[in-house]
Formats: structure tokens, sequence, C-alpha cells
């Protein structure tokens, strides 16, 4: 079935510091992808999307490059901020199903 | 556009007793809403999908008679916790789905003692 696998967290990072959050997916045909975003305390904000490969998502400084051939989605940012700490979830839904599957989430707490 | 809302954001209820959380879609009709589970420092686990005028379509594991879920309109499902014990202390999320995606309530805090 499929599955989406993220780096585990926490990531620590300085303000400023460049972001990679890696994830990596398994499916069986062609899943559009997302990064969702959870700040403490509140439920799931769609961060970017990207539904076919070499497509690009991005909002609010965030990237992530749809790419098949390695099945990825990595999340980047170049300078992150304290505000950005979060904890960012990966998902894929596939043909018909609205429905995502995610990743178990990545912790990111940012230091001034 | 697009915005779903829980209430209540937190509830506190003894052991023993039934608590009602309520997911509404504020600008749009919903035909189909799915309610999560997140345990802490843990993904969602989707517990149901609700369908309007019909019943709830649960996911393997997830007791229909213990959590109990109503979608009597196209902009509100209601998820009853009945006989809350204290595992069922959790963070629960619903979401709604519009235009191929799903959008998601703030989600409500529920503590059993």
């Amino acid at each position: 079935g499929d599955s989406v696998t993220q780096m585990e967290g926490p990531v620590t990072l300085s303000e400023e510091a460049f972001l990679t959050i890696n994830c990596t997916y398994t499916a069986t045909g062609y899943p559009s992808l997302f990064w969702y975003v959870q700040y403490p305390g509140e439920g799931l904000q769609l961060l970017l999307k990207a539904t076919k490969a070499d497509d690009k998502g991005s909002n609010k400084g965030f990237e992530a490059t749809y790419r098949k051939e390695t099945t990825s989605f990595h999340l980047e940012k170049g300078s992150v901020q304290v505000s950005d700490s979060a904890v960012y979830f990966c998902a894929l839904s596939e043909g018909g199903s609205y429905i995502p599957t995610f990743g178990r989430g990545t912790s990111l707490i940012v230091h001034p | 556009g697009a915005v779903v809302s829980q209430h209540p954001s937190r509830v506190i209820c003894k052991s023993g007793t039934s608590v009602k959380i309520e997911c509404r879609s504020l600008d749009f009709q919903a035909t189909t809403m799915f309610w999560y589970r997140q345990f802490p420092k843990q993904s969602l686990m989707l517990m149901a999908t609700s369908n309007e005028g019909s019943k709830a379509t649960y996911e393997q594991g997830v007791e229909k008679d213990k959590f109990l879920i109503n979608h009597a309109s196209l902009t509100l499902s209601t998820l009853t916790v009945t006989s809350a014990h204290p595992e069922d202390s959790s963070f629960y999320i619903c979401s709604a789905q519009y235009s191929y995606e799903q959008y998601f309530g703030p989600g409500t805090r529920l503590t059993v003692t």
C-alpha cells in the first residue's frame, strides 16, 4: 500500500539557517504530494502541494519539488524563522481518493 | 475560503461520561468529512469517513459504538465519544472535503479524568 517516510526529528536550527526535511513515498500510481504544517495546539494547514512529476510547490518561502525518479518530495526553506517552529507532515493522495496518507511528522525547532 | 471549525477546542470529562465534538464547514458545503485522532508526537490516524445523510465508514480497529459519528447536514458532522475512558484522551481533528482537497479543523483536545 501507499506510504510516506519522513526524516525523524526534532530538527533544531538557528534562525536564518537553511532547512531541509526529507520525504520519500511509495505509491502504486501517480499520487499528488502535500506538505502540511501543524503549529502547537492547532490543526493542520496545507503548506504546499504538487500534483505531477517535476512540479514545484511553494508557499511562505517553503519549496518542494515532486521527484518521480527518486520518489521524493523534500521540503526546503532558505532562511527559517522562529515562527516556523512547528510539526511538518508530508502526505500523498492517489487516484480518486482525497484522503491523504500521512508521514509521521517532523518537528522543527528554530532558536533565535 | 474553505474554513473548518471545531467545537470545543478543549474538553475535560470524567471517566464514563460521553462527550460530543462538532465539526463545521463555515463557508462551503461538505458531503464528506473525516475524523482523525492524533497521539502525542505521532501522525494522524484516520478514524472514519462521515458522509452526509448516510452511515459513517469506520477504519479497521475503530469501535463504531464507542465513536458515534453523525453527519446530519452538509455543514456539520459530530463525533461523540461514549463512555469515555482515560485511554480515549487524545487530540481529535476533523477535516472536510472541498474541491479535491481536505481542509482541516483546528482540533479538539480531549482529556478524560
